[in-house]
């Protein structure tokens, strides 16, 4: 089935520890996002990504780090740096149109906490 | 930033009766869109509509625009339980180069 995968759907860290969240798509789309969700919050955008080996830094970048080495793949690190890590992690996917952000396809979320 | 402020935070209706989510933003925007999201899970794209664009139907969803107000609603008819979830309005700002920004969420309860 086409969509987006995220792993692991839920991660244990101790502080001081860097932990990497998995995020691949097989819809071959152009642009690929991460999002952090906090309890009764909305979505807050950390990187996104418009083609290969280039993203962007989005609200909330700091203490993160992402790669797109591959057009189906965006994998997440939550390095130590990151003072408040637990949280809900969301993946999401999407066609580049013009100027325009057209609708994102979502993965299932991945749950951090840190001990 | 938070761009879209969703109102009522909190919604509790019957099964049968419509709901109606508003949802306000700051500066001009490309497009206006709806997701769902089930608790603990991913969210869904529901509908997108576009800055010239008043109002947009999806099955039992209906969306309106008003760019002069800055605002937007999605109406929910004939609810069911299987509507429960948390709703977001998400803008596509002017110059935003792909960031999407989504306001807080209405949190909807439909009751058998």
């Amino acid at each position: 089935d086409g969509g987006i995968t995220q792993s692991p759907k839920y991660l244990f860290r101790k502080e001081g520890q860097n932990v990497t969240l998995s995020c691949e798509q097989n819809l071959n789309h152009d642009a690929m996002y991460w999002y952090r969700q906090d309890p009764g919050q909305g979505l807050r955008l950390i990187y996104y990504s418009q083609i290969v080996n280039d993203f962007q830094k989005g609200d909330i970048a700091e203490g993160y780090s992402v790669s797109r080495e591959k057009k189906e793949s965006f994998p997440l690190t939550v390095t130590s740096a990151q003072k408040n890590p637990t949280a809900f992690y969301l993946c999401a996917s999407s066609i580049l149109s013009g100027g325009d952000t057209g609708e994102l396809f979502f993965g299932e979320g991945s749950r951090l906490t840190v001990l | 930033s938070q761009q879209g402020e969703e109102d009522p935070q909190a919604l509790s209706i019957q099964e049968g009766e419509n709901a109606t989510m508003n949802c306000s933003y700051k500066t001009s925007i490309n497009n206006l869109q709806w997701y769902r999201q089930n608790s603990g899970r991913g969210l869904v794209h529901l509908i997108l509509i576009r800055s010239n664009e008043r109002e947009k139907h999806s099955g039992r969803l209906r969306v309106t625009l008003d760019t002069s107000k800055k605002s937007s609603s999605l109406l929910i008819t004939a609810s069911r339980a299987a509507d429960t979830a948390s709703y977001f309005c998400a803008t596509d700002a002017m110059g935003s180069q792909g960031n999407l920004i989504f306001g807080k969420g209405t949190k909807l309860s439909v009751k058998p």
